[in-house]
């Protein structure tokens, strides 16, 4: 089937570099997405990967290898704000697909 | 510019009944998709409507419907609600260019919470 994998927790040190990685299990995406969700908060767009290699935006960058089927987020410079879930997202065959999402617990 | 507007935010229903959730999608973006969010089974794409008509849809019964009015406006209907329904609901649009599969950017709403008694 198709699918996303993400680890459900990743814990971190607030100044540190912390990187999510997404595995997928079918081909053909389009591209793969990035999305940040707070508690109780509406899903926000981070990044988009439409070709592999890495897409920097400030403190967040996204990288995609179509052929390891493979992606990951990386967070620089943490703030205590950026603790929340993350989710990689894929389009494929005019439908898209979440991954479980990523919680991440940043500690002073 | 204003955002995805969702309404209601939150409603409580009962088994059997149904709901109509809302979506004002950001001017200018024809694109409207909805997605069902559950601690169990994350983020579940509903479908997606494009001028007016239903380009995309996932794996939910028929059940759950949904239409686009002229100005893009969306709604979605569960009929027959079940225990399992019990969800945040959300909108997104996304801009002219874009389909859901491949457009990358999507903008949600903040959601409508049903809890189904």
């Amino acid at each position: 089937g198709q699918s996303l994998e993400q680890p459900s927790e990743v814990t971190a040190v607030e100044g540190a570099i912390v990187q999510i990685n997404c595995t997928y299990q079918t081909s053909g995406f389009y591209g793969l997405s990035w999305y940040q969700q707070h508690d109780g908060g509406a899903p926000t767009f981070l990044s988009y990967n439409a070709l592999d290699g890495l897409e920097e935006t400030g403190r967040f960058s996204s990288f995609l290898s179509r052929s390891d089927s493979y992606g990951y987020l990386l967070l620089q410079e943490l703030q205590m704000k950026d603790s929340a879930s993350y989710f990689c997202v894929g389009g494929r065959d005019d439908k898209i697909i979440f991954g479980k999402g990523t919680r991440l617990h940043i500690l002073p | 510019k204003a955002g995805v507007t969702q309404t209601p935010r939150y409603l409580i229903k009962t088994r059997g009944q149904q709901v109509t959730l809302s979506c004002s999608p950001i001017s200018g973006h024809r694109s409207v998709s909805w997605y069902q969010q559950t601690p169990g089974q994350g983020l579940q794409f509903l479908f997606e409507y494009f001028s007016e008509t239903q380009r995309n849809k996932g794996n939910f019964p028929g059940r759950f419907s949904g239409r686009q009015f002229s100005n893009s406006r969306s709604e979605m209907n569960v009929s027959t609600l079940e225990l399992g329904d019990s969800a945040l609901y959300l909108c997104a649009s996304s801009p002219p260019s874009g389909r859901v599969s491949n457009t990358g950017e999507l903008f949600f709403g903040e959601g409508s919470r049903l809890t189904v008694l």
